[in-house]
């Protein structure tokens, strides 16, 4: 069965300093994977994904998240936090049916909060 | 381009109440997710539709749960009857190429 662990439920970092949001999954077949962000009282929307090639994936909001699959990571980076970075980022994966995406697996969410 | 739609956003209700949920996706996305949402939670999967057919509705509690699709557009998520445990932010997803896309919740508070 597929799972996904955020490694810390709250990070704060200063305004200006780099982000890191850790996932690790674990999977029986190679993953898609994502990343999310959900600020107050809205819905999810989509950072970036991998589904194949490129190992770094870019995303928007200067985001990106390298696949590591000999750590079984995906973890979320930017290189300068911003106030409007602070919102709760959740990591899913997803089984790669030759092509189709199979059901989303999400982690518990790690809340990021930018300091002035 | 609309994005998904939900209603209501919030509702409160008594416990045994019944409560319904409404959704309406993207033009043109033939595949539908309903999640449910705990406070600290990421979104846990309840059932998928492609196009009218529910593909997927294995971890939908099937004793008060009741989804449907009619015409494979929109959709309704019912809860009879509601119990404490049922208080979360349910949300509704469509995808189109391997991409989902979700509304912005209804957030049900069961007293």
């Amino acid at each position: 069965a597929q799972s996904v662990t955020q490694l810390g439920s709250h990070v704060s970092v200063s305004e200006g300093a780099l982000v890191l949001l850790r996932c690790n999954y674990s999977s029986s077949v190679p993953p898609y994977l994502f990343w999310y962000v959900q600020y107050p009282n809205q819905g999810l929307q989509l950072l970036l994904k991998y589904t194949t090639g490129a190992t770094l994936v870019k995303g928007i909001n200067g985001f990106e998240a390298e696949f590591k699959k000999s750590e079984t990571s995906f973890h979320l980076t930017k290189p300068s936090a911003h106030m409007s970075d602070a919102a709760e980022y959740f990591c899913a994966v997803s089984e790669n049916y030759g092509g189709s995406q199979g059901n989303l697996i999400f982690g518990k969410g790690t809340k990021l909060s930018v300091k002035p | 381009e609309a994005g998904v739609v939900q209603s209501p956003r919030y509702k409160i209700i008594e416990k045994k109440q019944p409560v319904a949920f409404w959704c309406n996706p993207i033009s043109g996305h033939n595949t539908l997710y309903w999640y449910r949402q705990n406070l600290g939670q990421g979104p846990e999967l309840l059932i998928r539709y492609e196009n009218e057919e529910a593909v997927d509705d294995s971890q939908l509690p099937k004793d008060r749960f009741s989804a449907e699709r009619l015409k494979g557009v929109d959709s309704t998520l019912k809860i009879q009857p509601a119990e404490l445990g049922d208080s979360a932010v349910y949300l509704c997803a469509s995808s189109i190429n391997n991409e989902q896309f979700f509304g912005p919740g209804t957030r049900l508070t069961v007293l």
